[in-house]
């Protein structure tokens, strides 16, 4: 199973809304990641969990909250977000560890978020 | 800072020819690892294609191939025979190599538009 599942798919929320964004992961991978993308844009680095802790925050606004209850999930918490905030957010997984190995990221569908 | 350009916001190609698309980068590391990833409309990302800086050998998947210049930091992507299911943005990263026990960053380029007309 080489699958990323992200829910939901497609959420609308309001500014004073708050809502999360889930991502599984089946593969055995120790890090996962959020990503924001903007139409026509690369994908944005925001978080990294390795190993269930946080290893990496690209100065990411606290009104995005990532969770990384155990190595399977990995959730985006949001409260008061902007209309900016609009955009596809990409979960994706990877191996970690000791060898060279490419560690490539498989990526999920994403959740397109619209914030009004 | 390792950045990737990729200079052609938008190609296309016949169905049945082939395309080049082109990225450059920039590193000061020796060691490091360069992906092409696919996203079609449907937004699912997709790897493609990966090559280790380390080997001179060009990789190559299937029908796609990419050029490997790595004295000029160039990393192109071949797709051989185009087909309307290669109609998609392709992105090229980079990500530093050597052991990475918090997670892999991935630097990407702005991407391509691929349009492949039947």
């Amino acid at each position: 199973d080489t699958e990323v599942t992200q829910t939901p798919k497609h959420l609308v929320m309001g500014m004073t809304n708050k809502k999360s964004l889930k991502c599984e992961q089946h593969m055995g991978h120790r890090a996962m990641y959020w990503y924001k993308q903007k139409a026509k844009k690369p994908p944005e680095l925001m978080f990294v969990y390795s190993y269930e802790k946080l290893s990496i925050n690209e100065s990411v606004p606290s009104r995005f909250s990532p969770e990384c209850p155990n190595s399977s999930l990995l959730n985006l918490h949001l409260h008061a977000l902007q209309p900016e905030d609009s955009a596809l957010y990409l979960c994706a997984s990877s191996q970690v560890g000791r060898t060279r190995e490419f560690y490539e990221q498989y990526f999920g569908p994403g959740t397109r978020l619209t914030v009004t | 800072a390792q950045t990737v350009t990729q200079s052609q916001p938008e190609m296309s190609v016949q169905e049945a020819e082939t395309v080049t698309l082109s990225c450059t980068y920039d590193t000061s590391e020796s060691d490091y690892y360069l992906f092409w990833y696919k996203q079609p409309p449907s937004r699912q990302m997709i790897l493609v294609i990966r090559q280790e800086a380390y080997k001179q050998q060009n990789a190559t998947e299937n029908r796609f191939s990419v050029n490997f210049q790595k004295a000029a930091k160039s990393f192109s992507l071949k797709i051989s025979d185009s087909q309307l299911g290669d109609a998609a943005m392709y992105f090229c990263a980079y990500r530093r190599g050597g052991v990475r026990t918090s997670g892999s960053r991935l630097t990407f380029g702005e991407g391509t538009q691929l349009t492949v007309n039947p």
